[in-house]
């Protein structure tokens, strides 16, 4: 089957350590994204790429830092410098990055942080 | 600058009755609209998109949306709730008209609660 994973589904981070989210697409899309979602907030981007080698800081883009090595995988790193990093956490992917497509996401990491 | 404002954080239905989940946008430019829908701790879905054209949308799960340009609204629908449509759902607006690649600016969203 087709389709976007995140690994792992839940995540526990100590205070000061870095840590990196999987996200691996078969859909063969060129762009793919990353989303932080917090209650009563929506979404919000972080990071996105439309081609691979090639990425873009969204709008809190802050304490984060990705790779595009390879079309298939767009892994974020939540680094110590991310004040509030406690947040479910969405990859998504399109055909192109284009105006009109449509994002397909994944299922999402739960971050916490202790 | 772009956005989308959804009215009410939650709304309340009863089966069988109709579902009206309100979405208005600011937009410079002719915008792009999505409907996404959440069900708990999982990934967003696509309901519906508009993007030029006919202007109520029809969507999946029997949901449709009318995009009003002089009400600035994309409000999406359904004639009859089911207990399954109890979900969060997004408003969204697509910004990435000058640039030639999609930006998504998502509402607050909307959770829907069913009873019986």
């Amino acid at each position: 089957d087709g389709g976007i994973t995140q690994s792992p589904k839940y995540l526990f981070r100590k205070e000061g350590q870095n840590v990196t989210l999987s996200c691996e697409q078969n859909l063969n899309h060129d762009a793919m994204y990353w989303y932080r979602q917090d209650p009563g907030q929506g979404l919000r981007l972080i990071y996105y790429s439309q081609i691979v080698n090639d990425f873009q800081k969204g709008d809190i883009a802050e304490g984060y830092s990705v790779s595009r090595e390879k079309k298939e995988s767009f892994p974020l790193t939540v680094t110590s410098a991310q004040k509030n990093p406690t947040a479910f956490y969405l990859c998504a992917s399109s055909t192109s990055g284009g105006e009109t497509d449509t994002q397909y996401f994944g299922p999402g990491t739960r971050l916490t942080v202790l | 600058a772009q956005s989308v404002t959804q009215l009410g954080s939650h709304v309340s239905v009863s089966e069988g009755a109709l579902v009206l989940l309100r979405c208005n946008y600011s937009s410079s430019v002719p915008p792009y609209l999505f409907w996404y829908v959440q069900y708990p701790n999982q990934g967003l879905q696509l309901l519906l998109k508009y993007t030029t054209g006919a202007t109520l949308v029809k969507g999946i799960n029997g949901f449709e949306a009318e995009f009003k340009k002089s009400e600035t609204s994309f409000h999406l629908t359904k004639p009859s709730a089911h207990m399954s449509d109890a979900a969060e759902y997004f408003c969204a607006v697509s910004v990435g008209k000058n640039t030639g690649f999609q930006k998504l600016v998502f509402g607050t969203g909307t959770r829907l609660l069913v009873s019986p």
